[in-house]
């Protein structure tokens, strides 16, 4: 099985810009959820989308958003990007359903602002 | 509200030395318990996990026992190896929610 995806693996934008990060889960996973991680806070959950669907949500501003499509790719969008938004971004898919819960991770977007 | 609370790093070790990584949870229900470890420059990949009380989960000659009665999930490793050097994240699923609540990491150094 192919493992999960994310797209691209690096990324520089400018504050003020807006940016598209992309995630291809697990062929049969129907969930994926995106984390970003930081030296300083670790990581931290942003949403978590199941067929098309957000069902859980992080602590973080209206400028973060996501979406799944119907064959489970996920895109998360950053708005008016800011300096502290630099970041490694995960995704995270599982099956979604029952127990165990486990989440096989991509290997990361690294984005820079500037 | 469900929590994990991991050891403070780094842990700096030298080879075939004796790991211990604690990690102790707070939730309700019967979670399941998850350690995932992140190599450098790499996302994270499930180490090992444990479903229920009393199980143990092993992998790589890692192990960590889920005791429900002192709400642990300690790492442990007989032998440690420079390649080992990691950041290792001990996690709970399955409380509800599809969530799954990390602890902040403990970095690991094994020193040759």
């Amino acid at each position: 099985k192919a493992g999960v995806t994310q797209t691209p693996r690096y990324l520089i934008k400018t504050r003020g810009q807006q940016v598209t990060l992309s995630c291809s889960p697990i062929s049969g996973h129907r969930s994926v959820s995106w984390y970003q991680q930081t030296p300083g806070q670790g990581l931290q959950f942003l949403f978590e989308y199941f067929s098309e669907t957000q069902r859980n949500k992080g602590n973080f501003p209206g400028r973060f958003s996501g979406r799944q499509f119907s064959n489970s790719r996920s895109e998360m969008n950053v708005s008016t990007l800011e300096l502290g938004d630099s970041a490694l971004y995960l995704c995270a898919s599982s099956s979604g359903l029952a127990s165990p819960y486990e989440q096989y991770f991509g290997p990361g977007t690294r984005l820079t602002v500037t | 509200g469900n929590s994990v609370t991991q050891m403070e790093g780094p842990v700096t070790l030298s080879e075939e030395a004796f790991l211990t990584i604690n990690c102790t949870y707070t939730a309700t229900g019967y979670p399941s318990l998850f350690w995932y470890v992140q190599y450098p420059g790499e996302g994270l990949q499930l180490l090992l996990k444990a479903t229920k009380a009393d199980d143990k989960g092993s992998n790589k000659g890692f192990e960590a026992t889920y005791r429900k009665e002192t709400t642990s999930f300690h790492l442990e490793k007989g032998s440690v190896q420079v390649s080992d050097s990691a950041v290792y994240f001990c996690a709970l699923g399955g409380t509800g929610g599809f969530k799954t609540i990390f602890g902040a990491g403990t970095r690991l150094f094994v020193k040759a």
